[in-house]
């Protein structure tokens, strides 16, 4: 079974440009969620999808959204890009969110902000 | 302001012996507290997850603690092994839209040296 898939891997972008990320959950998980990983803040949660609906969000500027389409695949967006957006950008995804567990996470991509 | 505690940060351990990471929240309404494994570039893997209806958990050499009273958990490694070596997260996750949303420490960096 293939777990969760983040493209791309890694990627350079200048200040003021936009990025988009992309993630693809395993297959028949409907829930996806995204985490920012810095070592100055951590694990902070970003948004969660699930069925196409943001059911979840947290405390991260307007800068940051998503969407999430008909074949459970998501994408992240931050527009405007700052130094400080530069982290590990990780997606997981879950087959039943409201029992509490089984998050997969995939293995992220590394955002630089130059 | 952090609502999940973890320590300590980094934790060294000769093979063999128990390794300890401790977790302390404040929000009552965290009703679900994991565990994740991280190795380098990899993310996150869910190791083992406790609810505040037991007080303790065990899964081979991995074992959950947890006082609902004094609301802090720990995560016990028997027997630590060279490849235990990794960073692990805490979490507490409190349900939010009908998905459980995960609250993460700051991550325990722990070596075990053969």
């Amino acid at each position: 079974k293939a777990g969760v898939t983040q493209t791309p891997r890694y990627l350079i972008k200048t200040r003021g440009q936009q990025v988009t990320l992309s993630c693809s959950p395993i297959s028949g998980h409907r829930s996806v969620s995204w985490y920012q990983q810095t070592p100055g803040q951590g694990l902070q949660f970003l948004f969660e999808y699930f069925s196409e609906t943001q059911r979840n969000k947290g405390n991260f500027p307007g800068r940051f959204s998503g969407r999430q389409f008909s074949n459970s695949r998501s994408e992240m967006n931050v527009s405007t890009l700052e130094l400080g957006d530069s982290a590990l950008y990780l997606c997981a995804s879950s087959s039943d969110p409201g029992t509490g567990g089984g998050y997969t996470f995939g293995s992220g991509t590394r955002l630089t902000v130059v | 302001q952090q609502q999940v505690k973890q320590s300590p940060q980094s934790l060294i351990v000769q093979k063999g012996g128990i390794s300890i990471i401790n977790c302390a929240y404040e929000n009552t309404a965290f009703d679900y507290f994991p565990w994740y494994q991280q190795f380098p570039g990899k993310g996150p893997a869910l190791l083992i997850a406790i609810r505040p209806d037991v007080s303790e958990k065990k899964e081979g050499r991995f074992t959950i603690s947890f006082n609902k009273s004094a609301k802090q958990f720990s995560l016990h490694i028997m027997d630590s092994q060279p490849g235990d070596s990794a960073t692990y997260f805490c979490a507490a996750s409190k349900r939010s839209g009908g998905s459980y949303i995960p609250t993460f420490g700051r991550g325990t960096s722990l070596i075990v040296h053969p």
